[in-house]
């Protein structure tokens, strides 16, 4: 069974870094069996992609068109996990943060608990 | 704005049926077999009911039907139970390596 732990700092304030962390356990980040995405929930955005890494030979990531300049999802295959990285943080960058396993295309099975990140000074 | 667009709620009673909509264009949902549909229960993380259109996952019961027609994707939920009281979200493959979701459809049991 896949599971997945997300970490990370709760509260960030404006102008710097959001970085959360997923780590797997169940599956590996380096499979080629599905992918790996970030995706954010808010009263005002509601459900919102955000990107996501995957390997297949190669590590690929895409990001969604709104963050696209300021995100960066990587993994680490030491520790069996992945990363969200997004830089100039504004409070509307406020929400509640998920990663997710699986394609695009046949929807995320398995997601992280959820990590409620505030950006406020 | 979310990219597809759901009713803001729904509603039935107990053993009752209910069907929620998804619309979007003919770039997402009327181009792909790539929709999905989500259950999310209060503080809770989203759980995957269908995909592709009308597919469910190992463990979700057979009240749940998915089905498409042109740019709008639908969710029935057959035998309603209090338990299904709860947010159910869409999601569609967009092109171009890009997910759009739905506004979300709060279903309450009556």
């Amino acid at each position: 069974q896949v599971q997945l732990q997300q970490s990370g700092p709760g509260l960030v304030k404006p102008s710097q870094t959001l970085s959360l962390t997923c780590a797997i356990s169940g599956d590996s980040v380096s499979s080629n069996s599905a992918g790996w995405n970030w995706i954010r929930q808010s009263p005002s955005r509601g459900l919102e992609w955000l990107g996501r890494t995957y390997y297949t030979s190669k590590w690929n990531n895409d990001y969604a068109g709104p963050v696209k300049s300021r995100i960066s999802i990587n993994s680490d295959t030491s520790k069996n996990q992945f990363s969200l990285y997004l830089n100039s943080v504004t409070p509307d960058d406020t929400a509640v943060y998920y990663c997710a396993r699986g394609w695009l295309q046949t929807g995320l099975a398995y997601w992280g608990q959820g990590s409620l990140v505030t950006v406020s000074s | 704005q979310s990219a597809l667009t759901q009713p803001p709620s729904a509603s039935g009673s107990p053993g009752q049926s209910v069907t929620i909509s998804c619309t979007g264009t003919s770039s997402d949902v009327g181009a792909y077999n790539s929709v999905s549909w989500y259950q999310q229960h209060p503080g809770k993380a989203p759980k995957l009911m269908i995909f592709e259109v009308n597919k469910r996952p190992s463990g979700v019961p057979d009240r749940f039907f998915g089905s498409k027609s042109g740019n709008t994707a639908s969710l029935t939920v057959s035998g309603l139970q209090a338990d299904d009281e709860a947010d159910y979200y869409c999601s569609s493959y967009a092109g171009n390596n890009n997910l759009a979701f739905g506004g979300g459809t709060k279903l309450t049991v009556l």
